[in-house]
């Protein structure tokens, strides 16, 4: 059984710039949540999705934004890049409504220079 | 304040030790406790989820949750070098939402 993938594993951005990451959750999960890592502020929930509808947003600015697919896979979307959104972004799928069931991806790691 | 506290280390101990992570939380609305070990340049794993309070115990793995408290431990027994990585707790704040600890950094010597 495949994991939870995610494209592209490493991203270099210059400020100022967009970038949008995706995630192919597990086959027949229908839920995709996103979440940033970094030294700082460890992982911090941005948002989830289900059969394509946002259910549930974390405190993060309108520049990071998602969506979901028919076919369960998400983008997410950060908008006007900043040095600060350096980061490892993970995603997890997961089948039913728990959070104890959430498989994560190997993550994306963007670099804002 | 964080909702949840988690030491981050680096915490260094001999093969065979017993190692004792923990993490205290504010919000006494959680109920699912869990922990996640995440290696290096990987994704974070679940290790295993406690329901309210309680102990939990998976091969060399144990978790134990004080409600009262609001503090919740992980230990690993006859601890391995491949138990190095980083170990991180969370809880489960509505659907899928989970919030995390800041993670620890453990290292088994051999």
């Amino acid at each position: 059984k495949a994991g939870v993938t995610q494209t592209p594993r490493y991203l270099i951005k210059t400020r100022g710039q967009q970038v949008t990451l995706s995630c192919s959750p597990i086959s027949g999960h229908r839920s995709v949540s996103w979440y940033q890592q970094t030294p700082g502020q460890g992982l911090q929930f941005l948002f989830e999705y289900f059969s394509e509808t946002q259910r549930n947003k974390g405190n993060f600015p309108g520049r990071f934004s998602g969506r979901q697919f028919s076919n369960s896979r998400s983008e997410m979307n950060v908008s006007t890049l900043e040095l600060g959104d350096s980061a490892l972004y993970l995603c997890a799928s997961s089948f039913g409504d728990r959070g104890t069931e959430a498989f994560f991806g190997q993550g994306t790691r963007l670099t804002v220079v | 304040q964080k909702e949840v506290e988690q030491d981050p280390g680096p915490l260094s101990v001999p093969e065979g030790a017993i190692v004792s992570l923990n993490c205290t939380y504010s919000n006494s609305a959680f109920q699912y406790f869990m922990w996640y070990r995440q290696y290096s340049r990987k994704g974070p794993e679940l290790l295993m989820y406690t329901y309210s309070s309680g102990n939990k115990e998976d091969g060399r793995f144990t978790a134990q949750v004080d409600k009262s408290s609001k503090y919740i431990s992980l230990f690993i027994r006859d601890s391995q070098p491949s138990d190095s990585a980083t170990y991180l707790c969370a809880m489960e704040q509505g659907a899928q939402k989970l919030v995390f600890g800041q993670g620890t950094r453990l290292t088994i010597n051999p």
